[in-house]
């Protein structure tokens, strides 16, 4: 079975702090993500990457940044915490299908993020 | 650029009816997939069910099925004999060739009602 790990299903930090997510897959899937959740507005893309050291800006990248240092871990970094990005984070995994697409995405638990 | 919109944000069905989640999506694409994903309230999202734009046959998973119109740009999920594991978000995903990411709708949250 592939699995998607984050590192923490809750975490609460303070408003300023740099603040780490991290997600680990064990498939060798080339292409990973970094979604946010909030009510009402669905799954956001905040970055996400289709090769190691490769990394695209999503919709909504603005106060984040990521690392794919390894092919199996993509880290999503709060530079700077603010309330504003308190939310619910999904990562989530794939292999690349034809053309890069088509193929099913594998998601971690999420982890819930509170900044106070 | 690609959107897509899911226009009910709740719906409940009684167990054993069957129910059907709209979604609609743009895009100047010709080749493309769809998909739905379900999250149940424990949060772990999965695939539901997944179409490719050039089949015109309605890929079905058991009691999930799909009406793919691809002219309309519509693609509903039904979900027939609804059972209480049913109840979660569903999300509507598209994604194309060369984006390398999905494009997700803002969920319907479905409870299914004993």
């Amino acid at each position: 079975d592939v699995k998607v790990t984050q590192s923490s299903r809750y975490l609460v930090k303070r408003t300023g702090e740099k603040v780490f997510l991290e997600c680990v897959q064990d498939m060798d899937h080339e292409n990973m993500f970094w979604y946010r959740q909030d009510p009402g507005l669905g799954l956001r893309l905040i970055y996400f990457s289709y090769d190691v050291k490769m990394k695209e800006k999503g919709d909504i990248p603005e106060g984040y940044s990521v690392s794919r240092e390894k092919k199996e871990r993509f880290s999503l970094i709060l530079e700077s915490a603010s309330t504003n990005q308190t939310s619910m984070y999904l990562c989530a995994s794939r292999r690349l299908g034809t053309g890069g697409a088509g193929t099913e995405a594998f998601f971690g638990q999420g982890t819930r993020l509170t900044v106070v | 650029a690609q959107t897509v919109t899911q226009s009910q944000p709740e719906m409940s069905v009684q167990e054993a009816e069957t129910v059907t989640l709209s979604c609609t999506y743009d895009t100047s694409e010709s080749n493309y997939y769809l998909f739905w994903y379900k999250q149940p309230p424990s949060r772990q999202m999965i695939l539901v069910i997944r179409q490719e734009a050039y089949k015109q046959q309605n890929a079905t998973e058991n009691r999930f099925s799909v009406n793919f119109q691809k002219a309309a740009k519509s693609f509903s999920l039904k979900i027939s004999d609804s059972q209480l594991g049913d109840t979660a978000m569903y999300f509507c995903a598209f994604d194309s060739p060369g984006t390398y990411k999905y494009i997700f709708g803002t969920g319907t949250r479905l409870k299914v009602l004993a």
